[in-house]
């Protein structure tokens, strides 16, 4: 079963900042975030493994609630190449190599 | 860098024809996955390998079969395309990390339209 990411879609200012969610159902061993821009290949941003870590790259970074089952993305003074759809990966049993991707959240960054 | 290839990025069939898709991978993954893509269902497992010969259905295998003779290569087979597998299909791989899913690399997609 695919996790439910929300929104399904947001349109900020250059600068503001934003949250993305990803809540599963299921038990997760670990969480994958990609970003997607238009016309081109999801490209991976990090991976949270459980026990609720916090992990940071530049201005975006993510949390992982092992308890809660979700996953958060943060995008701090989001910039004009932050825009794409941003899509989690859930990983729910270790080893199993594969990963369930949520629908997606487009995010729209304008001047 | 790691380099994903598909060897179509526009493909228009007829419906009841035998698709191949095909996708190489530079970097000596052992996993290789096919996805589709449409509007607001995000991205949908159709297969995965995790070796030579050896493949796993993912979540939408209905209608499709895949193929991997070789390490570098996976083919995702429509045996009889039908109109509700217009879409896009995107090819990706990764190394087996050992402690856990590992990053996938994604090819530019293959969007398939059938007519």
């Amino acid at each position: 079963q695919q996790p439910v990411q929300s929104p399904q879609a947001v349109i900020l200012r250059e600068g503001e900042d934003a949250v993305i969610n990803c809540s599963s159902s299921k038990a997760l061993y670990s969480v994958h975030w990609y970003r997607q821009k238009h016309g081109e290949a999801p490209v991976f941003l990090m991976i949270l493994l459980k026990g609720g870590e916090q992990k940071g790259h530049d201005k975006i970074s993510a949390s992982f609630n092992e308890k809660k089952q979700q996953s958060s993305l943060y995008l701090t003074a989001s910039q004009l190449s932050y825009s794409g759809t941003y899509f989690c990966g859930t990983e729910y049993t270790f080893g199993n190599e594969k990963l369930t991707f949520g629908t997606g959240t487009r995010l729209t960054i304008i001047p | 860098d790691v380099k994903v290839t598909q060897s179509s990025r526009y493909l228009v069939k007829r419906t009841g024809e035998k698709v191949f898709l095909e996708c190489v991978q530079d970097m000596d993954h052992e996993n290789m996955f096919w996805y589709r893509q449409d509007p607001g269902l995000g991205l949908r497992l159709i297969y995965f390998s995790y070796d030579v010969k050896m493949k796993e259905k993912g979540d939408i295998p209905e209608g499709y079969s895949v193929s991997r003779e070789k390490k570098e290569r996976f083919s995702l087979i429509l045996e009889s395309a039908s109109t509700n597998q217009t879409s896009m299909y995107l090819c990706a791989s990764s190394p087996i990390a050992g402690v856990g899913a590992d990053t996938q690399y994604f090819g530019p997609g293959t969007r398939l339209t059938v007519l």
